[in-house]
């Protein structure tokens, strides 16, 4: 199956800070997503994003698909940022370890 | 977005019972869902892939006569834990994919304890 591979495995932030996570797959997919797994468990989709770049507030991502990897930009970052941030891909999704943030008052 | 709703949220169950659990799209129809077990500080791994109108894939390594996978209409599928034993206590979600693209949605998740 395909290696999803996430950086770093945790992250400490100031506040106001800005940040980025890495993503990288061992193959070609059709589906790539971002998700933010709040304390209760509940995943959030931040973006579904196989190719190119998108924002939402401040958040962006951006994949660059023939390279194999995408990127998680979070600016300004606040203390409800923290928690485990998922890149998944594939149809059937395939989880790597996460990023776990940590964002300091 | 799609809403995907579990149901129960918390379950806590003797060794040697069943536990069923259910997972709805709410706003959408899922002729596919997927369900997931996640252990603490873990990521998520995918169980099995469910299909309405036929039986449920497996994924490699998980017994299908004790995770039995029912995908009973176009909007409920069920995941029933058969005989559970301490080691199945563990965090269960399900998702759908929803918008005409591979887009996946979650269910909040069911955490499972069995004494």
């Amino acid at each position: 199956g395909i290696q999803v591979e996430q950086s770093p495995p945790d992250l400490i932030l100031q506040e106001g800070a800005n940040s980025t996570l890495r993503c990288n797959f061992s193959d070609s997919v059709n589906n790539l997503q971002w998700f933010h797994q709040n304390p209760w468990g509940q995943l959030i989709n931040l973006f579904y994003i196989p190719s190119g770049t998108k924002q939402n507030g401040r958040l962006s991502a951006t994949t660059v698909a023939t390279e194999r990897y995408s990127l998680l930009y979070i600016s300004s970052s606040q203390t409800t940022d923290s928690g485990v941030y998922f890149c998944a891909v594939a149809y059937k999704l395939s989880f790597g370890a996460g990023t776990t943030v940590t964002v300091r008052a | 977005g799609a809403v995907v709703s579990q149901h129960p949220s918390r379950v806590i169950c003797k060794s040697g019972t069943s536990v069923k659990i259910e997972c709805r799209s709410l706003d959408f129809q899922a002729t596919t869902m997927f369900w997931y077990r996640q252990f603490p500080k873990q990521s998520l791994m995918l169980m099995a892939t469910s299909n309405e109108g036929s039986k449920a894939t497996y994924e490699q390594g998980v017994e299908k006569d004790k995770f039995l996978i029912n995908h009973a209409s176009l909007t409920l599928s069920t995941l029933t834990v058969t005989s559970a034993h301490p080691e199945d206590s563990s965090f269960y979600i399900c998702s759908a994919p929803s918008g005409g693209t591979y887009e996946q949605y979650f269910g909040p998740g069911t955490r499972l304890t069995v004494t």
